[in-house]
């Protein structure tokens, strides 16, 4: 199975706020990251969060971090149209990134 | 700043033929680059990972004289897929590593390479 783990779907109205939960089972890792993929397109790198935070906000994101329950969210506030995408969140083990599936993200008028 | 490019965007190959794909990070020297594969619906799989100067180091289950990759230098890595075959199609996608003391190593990713082999 997979380390790290996403819901796969998410629908949220337009204006509402989308909450993306994700596990993962590393407790050693050092950074954990949200990417942001559109279709057809590569993954851009949204946001991300040291392991020794507990929250970071940027803009319309803001990320939480239970270290204790290896659980990490984004939340997007004001979803608009254009955050339709699919999102990753992966945790760092080492060099290397371990990607949870993918949450599909909806956004309906 | 930290953007990464892949070339071709997409291609299409007739079964047999070997198909060559560049990565290149524009504004930063790269000390490692990645390249995954994406199938439909799914997540990324890593398949190796590259330093300038050195051999890949390829995952369990990745055949390396399939997949050979070159990094020949710090913005340019390739990846060719020789003898492609139909089970070889999917979206190639590679990213590049920065290194800085804030973030640690943080991977930024091409755009990807959509390979349709007929």
């Amino acid at each position: 199975g997979e380390d790290v783990e996403q819901s796969l779907f998410l629908s949220v109205r337009e204006g509402d706020s989308s909450v993306i939960n994700c596990t993962y089972t590393d407790s050693s890792s050092t950074y954990l990251y949200w990417y942001k993929q559109e279709p057809g397109a590569g993954l851009q790198l949204l946001t991300y969060i040291f392991s020794n935070m507990d929250m970071k906000q940027d803009q319309r994101l803001t990320v939480l971090l239970n270290k204790k329950d290896k659980h990490l969210s984004l939340r997007i506030a004001d979803t608009q149209t254009g955050d339709s995408a699919i999102y990753f969140c992966a945790e760092s083990m080492g060099y290397k990134l371990s990607f949870g599936a993918g949450t599909t993200v909806t956004v309906r008028a | 700043g930290a953007v990464v490019s892949q070339h071709p965007s997409w291609v299409i190959c007739k079964s047999g033929t070997s198909v060559k794909i560049e990565c290149r990070s524009l504004d930063f020297q790269a000390t490692t680059m990645f390249w995954y594969r994406q199938f439909p619906k799914q997540s990324l799989m890593l398949m190796a990972t590259s330093n300038e100067g050195s051999k890949a180091t390829y995952e369990q289950g990745v055949e390396k004289d399939k997949f050979l990759i070159n990094h020949a230098s710090l913005t340019l890595s390739t990846l060719t897929v020789t003898s492609a075959h139909p089970e070889d199609s999917s979206f190639y996608i590679c990213s590049a590593g920065q290194r800085t003391a804030r973030r640690g190593e943080t991977q930024y990713f091409g755009p990807g390479t959509r390979l349709l082999v007929l």
